[in-house]
């Protein structure tokens, strides 16, 4: 099946800070990729939907200036949250659809990001 | 708006006994469907998804689920719980052109020895 990393897979750093966090499909091309956070013990929210060569398309309440997506190549993806404070502490997961449908995603790890 | 509802916060079986984890989903047509398993700081494997055909999908680890149309519902089933199925189950699903999952809450799976 398809691989999807992630790097790091563990971040903390102090408030104020921008961190960036790598979603790499590894075994084949994803135009689109998508990004989503997930709090302890919740399920998981789309944040946004990253497009290679174009602008990402964010879900409603998410802070386009907070966390900046870039999609510049067919198999990477970058979420950098910028001047991050302790609320931003969570669990980034990434994923990229691939398939004859295009309708199956396959998720990175996850990276952990700490906020102090 | 497409929905995703698991009613289950937290199930706790014994290991060698059935398993059903309930899904039910709201959406304007028949979307695709997916069961995702997730290990504590890991990110989601996919146990098995419909697309169309067949309402009785097979999956990995011996995992099955049900279709029902007229329930709106997939739930996931298994009938022997091994310890190692210990872990967080989130049904999903998609439609449309523009491939986005919606996730329900999760259930969380103890298993006893």
């Amino acid at each position: 099946g398809a691989v999807v990393s992630q790097h790091p897979s563990w971040v903390i750093c102090k408030s104020g800070t921008s961190v960036k966090i790598e979603c790499r499909s590894l075994d084949f091309q994803a135009t689109t990729m998508f990004w989503y956070r997930q709090f302890p013990k919740q399920s998981l929210m789309l944040m946004a939907t990253s497009n290679e060569g174009s602008k990402a398309t964010y879900e409603q309440g998410v802070e386009k200036d907070k966390f900046l997506i870039n999609h510049a190549s067919l198999t990477l993806s970058t979420l950098t949250v910028t001047s991050a404070h302790p609320e931003d502490s969570s669990f980034y997961i990434c994923s990229a659809p691939q398939g004859a449908l295009y309708n199956e995603q396959f998720f990175g790890p996850g990276t952990r990001l700490t906020v102090l | 708006a497409q929905s995703v509802t698991q009613p289950d916060i937290h199930i706790t079986v014994s290991e060698g006994a059935s398993l059903e984890l309930r899904c039910n989903y709201s959406y304007g047509a028949t979307p695709y469907l997916f069961w995702y398993v997730q290990s504590p700081g890991q990110g989601l494997q996919l146990l098995l998804k419909y697309f169309s055909g067949d309402t009785l999908v097979q999956g990995i680890k011996g995992f099955e689920a049900e279709f029902k149309r007229s329930q709106s519902s997939f739930n996931l089933r298994k009938p022997s719980v091994h310890w190692s199925d210990a872990a967080e189950y989130f049904c999903a699903i998609s439609g449309g052109s523009n491939y986005k999952l919606t996730f329900g809450k999760g259930t969380l799976l103890t298993v006893n020895p």
